[in-house]
């Protein structure tokens, strides 16, 4: 099973920064990445899939990057309603989420 | 625009059953290149897969699951089907079903709270 490790636990920031999510896979998952945005009480909705491939109606602040094994989300710029839970998934071996990083307000 | 929405009875007691159904509209489960999917949700806690199944009746399971877990759809009824034995307290959690598109989550019902508890 691949491990998918995401940095920080919680990022603490304020609107208008820049947010860098970190997503680690214990081995290489090629490009078969996707990151997923959750608020409370709420179904996570698909950001960006194939590790940098914007989801339908996703804003373009969202972006990704990455392959192998280390993959990045950044939002340039943080809007209030970005502040969330965030996921990485995989699907290169079997189906992993990693444990997520939480975007909170600083 | 896909829909999934869950049903099911919101408690179980232990050693029961747990069993959902996924009701999907605006779009067809026997189209070829979806994946029918349940994911699960401990409270606090993150994204647990449960499994998928193709329209060809294949089904794929998370392997510490695996052998408590049952998938199946009903396409007359465009339904999937989760089936959960042996249910424990450790079970309790917010049951969602899912479309996998290529590799990842593209349409999410809204999740259903299971509760587990005598």
């Amino acid at each position: 099973e691949i491990v998918l490790t995401q940095s920080p636990a919680t990022l603490s920031l304020s609107p208008g920064e820049r947010a860098t999510l970190s997503c680690r896979a214990s081995q290489s998952v090629s490009i078969s990445l996707a990151w997923y945005q959750q608020k409370p009480g709420q179904a996570p909705r698909l950001l960006i899939y194939d590790a940098s491939n914007r989801a339908t109606g996703i804003p373009a602040r969202f972006s990704g990057s990455g392959s192998g094994t280390d993959f990045t989300l950044t939002i340039s710029s943080l809007e209030t309603e970005d502040f969330a839970v965030y996921y990485c998934q995989q699907r290169t071996n079997w189906l992993t989420f990693g444990g997520g990083t939480k975007v909170e307000i600083k | 625009q896909v829909q999934l929405q869950e049903s099911g009875p919101g408690l179980v007691k232990p050693s029961q059953t747990l069993s959902l159904t996924c009701t999907v509209s605006g779009g067809s489960i026997s189209s070829g290149a979806s994946y029918w999917s349940w994911i699960r949700q401990q409270p606090g806690k993150g994204l647990e897969w449960i499994g998928y199944i193709h329209h060809s009746g294949n089904t794929y399971y998370n392997t510490s699951l695996k052998s408590l877990v049952t998938i199946s759809m009903d396409t007359s009824k465009n339904q999937f089907s989760l089936k959960l034995t042996s249910v424990t307290a450790a079970d309790t959690a917010v049951y969602f079903c899912a479309r996998l598109y290529g590799d990842s989550f593209d349409f999410w019902g809204q999740g259903t709270l299971v509760t587990v508890s005598s």
